[in-house]
């Protein structure tokens, strides 16, 4: 099974800023097949990024992903007060399909 | 509007058993994955199996085969989570959640039910 660890647990910034996030494989995601997720506490999750480079329909151009191989990289160009909450990555290249333990991008 | 639906909160008592179930609409139910994703409290996201509901073609993780059932009712647009004899441990928050393209098995998920969120305590 496919391990991803996500770094760093929690990312601790102001509105406006940029938040980078890592998402690292134990072994090679074969045909890019990795995505990412935004979480809220009492909500579905949601699809951001998909094909780690893609974003999903009606997602806002300052996310991007970024990454090949075992290495990926989730950046919030400048954060909105809506984008504080839990991000995961997941890849399904492989099956179990596998997620990270996620982000927490908080308000500073 | 293109959405899942999931069944209500449970709480039961350990040994006994439970379905849960996760409603399509808006889009061709039959011809895109559903799986289930488990979460605990505290934890991360799981994935528990996948299923196809056109043909009930269906994948389990090894952590949660035997533990669980999936299946579809493609009639009614809805797949199942089952548990037979459940425990403490089955205490979570439980998604579903469709593939991105039409067909496809290793995709992404782009839509998620709300949670069905189950406590199993004496």
């Amino acid at each position: 099974e496919i391990v991803l660890t996500q770094s760093p647990g929690t990312l601790s910034l102001s509105p406006g800023e940029r938040a980078t996030l890592s998402c690292r494989a134990s072994q090679t995601v074969s045909f890019n097949y990795l995505a990412w997720y935004q979480h809220k506490p009492g909500q579905a999750p949601r699809l951001l990024i998909y094909g780690v480079s893609s974003r999903a329909t009606g997602i806002a151009d300052r996310f991007s992903g970024s990454g090949s191989g075992t290495d990926f990289t989730l950046t919030i160009s400048r954060l909105e007060p809506e984008d504080f909450a839990v991000y995961h990555c997941q890849q399904y290249a492989t099956s179990p399909r596998t997620f990270g333990q996620g982000t927490k991008v908080e308000i500073k | 509007e293109v959405q899942l639906m999931q069944s209500g909160a449970e709480v039961k008592n350990p040994g006994e058993s439970l379905t849960i179930s996760c409603k399509g609409s808006g889009y061709s139910f039959s011809n895109y994955w559903i799986a289930w994703v488990r979460q605990m409290p505290g934890k991360g996201l799981e994935w528990m199996g996948i299923i196809y509901p056109e043909d009930s073609d269906t994948r389990y993780s090894p952590s949660f085969q035997g533990q669980v059932t999936i299946s579809a009712e493609t009639s009614i647009r809805t797949v199942y989570l089952q548990w037979n004899s459940l425990q403490a441990s089955d205490s979570a928050i439980y998604y579903c959640a469709k593939t991105l393209e039409r067909g496809r098995l290793n995709d992404a998920f782009d839509l998620w039910g709300q949670g069905t969120m189950i406590t199993v305590s004496s």
